[in-house]
């Protein structure tokens, strides 16, 4: 079966952009969550989305923000671009809220902000 | 908020050699999760522990859990380039079911 689709895998944006990503789970996937990894602070949880719900939210400025469709898509935008904001940006598909189980991670998404 | 550390940070050994990487909780595992993440890749999971003592066994690796919980050990006989990656261990701590990583511990096996 097809796994977890990131789109852009690459993108370069300046200070003060925005940015959206775009997440496709595994089919019959509903919950999705999306990771922060940077080589300073490893992966870090931004939040998760079940059933069109965020059920979830790391420690994360308001900057960060996602959401999901009713075929379970997600997207995370980034408002207003730092320079520390450059990092890989994974996106993961679970079959149940939570994540709990086994959750399939796609190739992500690397910003970089200039 | 749990913190989990691995070690060691970096890890350079030649094919055929033997290694352990550790990783140490600051609270109670709920359900100890190790995934290796290969170059260019997102992460992919290895195998999941959750009672204290117990060891599981996939292949050249073996992973054990600590009595107590608060930690575990993955050991791998006999490395071949294609370990090669950053082995990260993982925890649903706490609540709010959110998966909490260490840093990883980056292998390298060269040929």
């Amino acid at each position: 079966k097809a796994g977890v689709t990131q789109t852009p895998r690459y993108l370069i944006k300046t200070r003060g952009q925005q940015v959206t990503l775009s997440c496709s789970p595994i089919s019959g996937h509903r919950s999705v969550s999306w990771y922060q990894q940077t080589p300073g602070q490893g992966l870090q949880f931004l939040f998760e989305y079940f059933s069109e719900t965020q059920r979830n939210k790391g420690n994360f400025p308001g900057r960060f923000s996602g959401r999901q469709f009713s075929n379970s898509r997600s997207e995370m935008n980034v408002s207003t671009l730092e320079l520390g904001d450059s990092a890989l940006y994974l996106c993961a598909s679970s079959l149940w809220q939570g994540g709990a189980g086994e959750l399939f991670f796609g190739e992500g998404s690397r910003l970089t902000v200039l | 908020t749990q913190l989990l550390e691995q070690s060691p940070q970096f890890l350079s050994i030649q094919e055929g050699e033997n290694l352990t990487v550790y990783c140490n909780s600051s609270s109670v595992f709920s359900s100890l999760q190790w995934y290796r993440q290969e170059p260019g890749e997102g992460p992919v999971l290895l195998v999941t522990v959750v009672t204290g003592g117990e060891v599981k066994k996939l292949k050249r690796l073996t992973f054990q859990f600590g009595d107590a919980r608060k930690d575990s050990s993955l050991h791998i006989t006999a490395a071949q380039p294609g370990d090669t990656g950053l082995y990260l261990c993982a925890d649903y701590g706490g609540s709010n079911y959110k998966l909490t990583f260490g840093k990883g511990t980056l292998l390298t096996v060269n040929p």
